[in-house]
């Protein structure tokens, strides 16, 4: 049980594009999902935290204009990366709890994001 | 604050060896502890939790005890395998105003050498 699904896997594209990575919970309602980022061989950081129905909390140093972050159902989030640049390029993840109380976060598989 | 302190890395055993990954942490209140693994290329997968003092949690092979004294989650497995080879998180989890919010160490690697 408690699985994360996050689509897609590797995504490749040019500067300037638009990229939009979904997650899902495919046997619990998420109550909660977060997204991180991590660059090689480091540690994640949370980039935001959104609940469903309201508005994601963004980390401090973290652009709200362009990581867009949606969580309009218990069971998907979507982060887009809006105008897409060569720095953007890193590997994200998400993840996702249900309401209860000391529920872990489950991962998923995360996103290789290749910005040319 | 909140913090998480790993051992660094890289850890290099041999097949069968007893197997230690330092963790402690600073915390406001009575977090939860986490270890998660992370396999090359992939997302982290729940390995163990503990959600309070002298808690220990367990899961293939893998354990480790809520020490409130020592504020440590060390992970420790008696006998590794090749398939161990990962990076290991260790995390906690506190309560913040809009939700509850993980913390991760910086990740310790294991290698394990047939």
């Amino acid at each position: 049980g408690a699985v994360v699904s996050q689509h897609p896997s590797w995504v490749i594209c040019k500067s300037g594009t638009s990229v939009k990575i979904e997650c899902r919970s495919l046997d619990f309602q998420a109550t909660t999902m977060f997204w991180y980022r991590q660059f090689p061989k480091q540690s994640l950081m949370l980039m935001a935290t959104s609940n469903e129905g309201s508005k994601a909390t963004y980390e401090q140093g973290v652009e709200k204009d362009k990581f867009l972050i949606n969580h309009a159902s218990l069971t998907l989030s979507t982060l887009t990366v809006t105008s897409a640049h060569p720095e953007d390029s890193s590997f994200y993840i998400c993840s996702a709890r249900d309401g209860r109380a000391y529920q872990p976060q489950h991962f998923g598989d995360g996103t290789r994001l290749s910005i040319l | 604050g909140n913090s998480v302190t790993q051992m660094e890395g890289p850890v290099t055993l041999s097949e069968e060896a007893f197997l230690t990954i330092n963790c402690t942490y600073t915390a406001t209140g009575y977090p939860s502890l986490f270890w998660y693994v992370q396999y090359p290329g992939e997302g982290l997968q729940l390995l163990l939790k503990a959600t309070k003092a002298d808690d220990k949690g367990s899961n293939k092979g893998f354990e480790a005890t809520y020490r409130k004294e020592t504020t440590s989650f060390h992970l420790e497995k008696g006998s590794v395998q090749v398939s161990d080879s990962a990076v290991y998180f260790c995390a906690l989890n506190y309560r913040m105003e809009y939700g509850n919010k993980l913390v991760f160490g910086a990740g310790t690697i294991l290698r394990v050498k047939s």
